[in-house]
């Protein structure tokens, strides 16, 4: 069975404190790794696809990279706009397999 | 702008109804997916569709229905065999062999 698991749970920085995101995976091959950010009350945002280990994807203050058994999501120099929860996602090699979510991680920027 | 809408917004049901989600999305995308999503808990698979007229169950099914007679529209209807249907619900859709998939604002039923 595929299991995404995202840590920490919670994490509060101060604005401009640059920090990182995980997401361990377990899968039998991996298609594809998906990270989105949710803002509260609205759907998920799709962010970066990762598709093999060693590759990177950047959007303004975020990185994200990929292992054979996880994925960062790296934040440099947050503002507080960039408060939300982050989620992961996971799909199997066969072709329009579903995904497998983590619980997420809660990121709360102070001013 | 191409995208997916989900209504209503916010929905009230009493115990024994059976309440229809709307889901409609303007990508073209053949797969659509429900989703239910719990505080703490990870997105939850009700339902998808990769093709009109088809359609099955994903992980957390029961009391839960849906239909698929157009290509823009996948309704969820949870009916009053779902014991605590009280969530957010979400509606998503991707193109052929393409993993990432885009969400609809969602939905956010209480049940009175």
């Amino acid at each position: 069975e595929d299991q995404v698991t995202q840590s920490p749970e919670a994490l509060r920085l101060q604005e401009g404190e640059s920090s990182s995101l995980n997401c361990s995976y377990t899968v039998s091959g991996l298609r594809g790794l998906f990270w989105y950010r949710q803002d509260p009350g609205k759907g998920p945002e799709f962010l970066f696809t990762l598709y093999s280990a060693g590759e990177e994807k950047e959007k303004e203050r975020l990185k994200a990279t990929l292992t054979k058994k996880e994925s960062f999501l790296h934040i440099t120099a947050p503002k507080p706009e960039d408060s939300a929860t982050y989620l992961c996602a996971v799909q199997p090699p066969e072709a329009n397999s579903k995904l497998t979510f983590g619980k997420g991680i809660t990121l709360s920027v102070r001013p | 702008d191409g995208g997916i809408t989900q209504s209503p917004k916010y929905l009230f049901r009493k115990e024994g109804q059976n309440v229809t989600l709307s889901c409609e999305q303007n990508l073209n995308h053949d797969a659509m997916y429900w989703y239910r999503q719990d505080p703490g808990q990870g997105l939850r698979l009700i339902y998808y569709s990769q093709i009109v007229n088809d359609f099955q169950k994903g992980d957390i099914a029961e009391g839960y229905s849906v239909s698929r007679e157009k290509k823009e529209s996948f309704p969820l209807t949870v009916t009053s065999a779902q014991k605590n249907p009280t969530a957010f619900y979400l509606c998503a859709s991707n193109a052929p062999a393409r993993g990432e998939q885009f969400f609809g604002p969602g939905t956010r039923l209480t049940v009175l």
